[in-house]
């Protein structure tokens, strides 16, 4: 399996516009996360979906993040308009199944750079 | 709410050099408990986890055991290499594991081992 997968690794914009980040996670997982890493707070989980329904979205930081999950391999986390404090690396993560036994695999990151 | 706190890094040792990176948190249930290490350029990968107390994790030489009496989770590992050059993040996760494990993280530490 290549591993949760997502583009584009890096992403330059300038401030006001809209960003798309995608993520494809393993095939036959059932949970998958959204998290922003930045030097000040770390490693934040921002939204996350089990079977495609979002279950918990109160990590996401304001109404310009939105995230949607249409099918089991693919989602995307969208922030519009963008501004500078957006800057990160922004991971996506899959698992499979329920239960503390279950491992979450997390992909390469985009680095997001809003200028 | 949740916490885990790591101690600072960059940390920096010589090759065959026993490591020890500390790792404290606060939860409000009975968490499980992860080490994460992410390689340059690369998502993080799960280096091992326990979800009891007393439990110990251990993979690739590393070992950390949980201890609810000091709320800690230490990484150790008594011979590190070059190529454990890496960031080393601490994390928790709480009961329910409805649909898997939602990771709060420390704030991650940089180890850096030198020939």
């Amino acid at each position: 399996d290549a591993g949760v997968i997502q583009s584009p690794r890096h992403e330059v914009t300038e401030m006001g516009q809209e960003v798309t980040l995608r993520c494809k996670p393993i095939s036959g997982h059932n949970s998958l996360f959204w998290y922003r890493q930045t030097m000040m707070r770390g490693l934040e989980l921002l939204i996350y979906f089990n079977n495609n329904v979002p279950i918990d979205d109160s990590g996401m930081p304001e109404d310009r993040f939105s995230a949607k999950m249409p099918n089991a391999s693919f989602s995307t986390l969208k922030i519009q308009p963008s501004e500078p404090r957006d800057s990160a690396v922004y991971f996506c993560a899959s698992s499979y199944g329920t239960g503390v036994l279950t491992e979450a695999f997390f992909g390469q990151g985009t680095r997001l750079t809003v200028v | 709410g949740d916490s885990v706190t790591q101690m600072e890094g960059p940390v920096t040792l010589s090759e065959e050099a026993f490591l020890t990176i500390n790792c404290t948190y606060t939860a409000t249930g009975y968490p499980s408990l992860f080490w994460y290490v992410q390689y340059p350029g690369e998502g993080l990968q799960l280096l091992l986890k326990a979800t009891k107390a007393d439990d110990k994790g251990s993979n690739k030489g590393f070992e950390a055991t949980y201890r609810k009496e000091t709320t800690s989770f230490h990484l150790e590992k008594g011979s590190v290499q070059v190529s454990d050059s890496a960031v080393y993040f601490c994390a928790l996760s709480d009961p329910p594991y409805t649909y898997g494990n939602k990771l709060v993280f420390g704030a991650g530490t940089i180890l850096r081992v030198k020939s």
